[in-house]
């Protein structure tokens, strides 16, 4: 079954402006990573984030995790046309090692 | 260091005919994982090898689909007879750690199987 949901399914910003998304998950985990895909082209991993995290940096990407509302949030910060992307939140439960995706966020970013 | 490459980058077949798609993993990675993502929904587990052998393979839809990773190196994931819900991207991925000890996976291009 999925365990992580991405919300919203599809976001448009103006080139600069900041892009938030959200992702809700079902069961506990150990960890949750965030991926983004171009078109075309493969997944590629943007930031992990581990249970006992509550925030993480990576350049213009900020991810917050909230165990206790079973939520992660992935901020991209002056948005450019690069970043038009479908990005994906990918958990890793406790007592599997299996990731688990949810059907993504496309962005747009408009020029 | 070459990434995870994937053959083909997109196939188009028949119903009833078969496919097989290649997935080579960053070299030295035991692990190797296969997804799919049917379109527009969320991207599913099939199968994961731990070198040559099937260490888990029940997102596997069916007895169509056959997964091998001969010597421990490439794999193949053959779909025979191909059904029309078969379509959509299936993507690749290694690791060189069990995924479970938090690590990386790295994926590939994704594979885009259209069947008419």
């Amino acid at each position: 079954s999925q365990q992580g949901e991405e919300d919203p399914q599809a976001l448009s910003i103006q080139e600069g402006e900041n892009a938030t998304m959200n992702c809700s998950y079902k069961t506990s985990i150990n960890n949750l990573q965030w991926y983004r895909q171009n078109s075309g082209r493969g997944l590629v991993h943007l930031i992990l984030i581990r249970s006992n995290e509550r925030e993480k940096h990576s350049g213009r990407l900020r991810v917050t995790l909230d165990t206790s509302k079973k939520s992660s949030s992935l901020l991209i910060t002056a948005s450019r046309a690069a970043d038009t992307a479908s990005y994906f939140c990918a958990t890793h439960p406790i007592n599997d090692y299996k990731l688990s995706f949810g059907a993504g966020t496309t962005v747009t970013v408009r020029a | 260091e070459a990434g995870v490459t994937q053959f083909p980058s997109h196939s188009v077949i028949e119903k009833g005919q078969t496919v097989t798609l290649r997935c080579d993993p960053i070299s030295g990675h035991d692990n190797l994982y296969w997804y799919r993502r049917v379109m527009g929904k969320e991207i599913k587990f099939l199968l994961h090898f731990v070198k040559e052998s099937k260490q888990d393979e029940s997102g596997m839809p069916n007895n169509r689909f056959l997964a091998e990773r001969t010597g421990g190196t490439y794999s193949t994931l053959k779909v025979q007879p191909a059904e029309l819900e078969d379509s959509g991207v299936y993507f690749c991925a290694s690791s060189q750690l069990f995924l479970g000890s938090g690590t990386e996976a790295f994926f590939g291009q994704g594979t885009r199987l259209t069947v008419v």
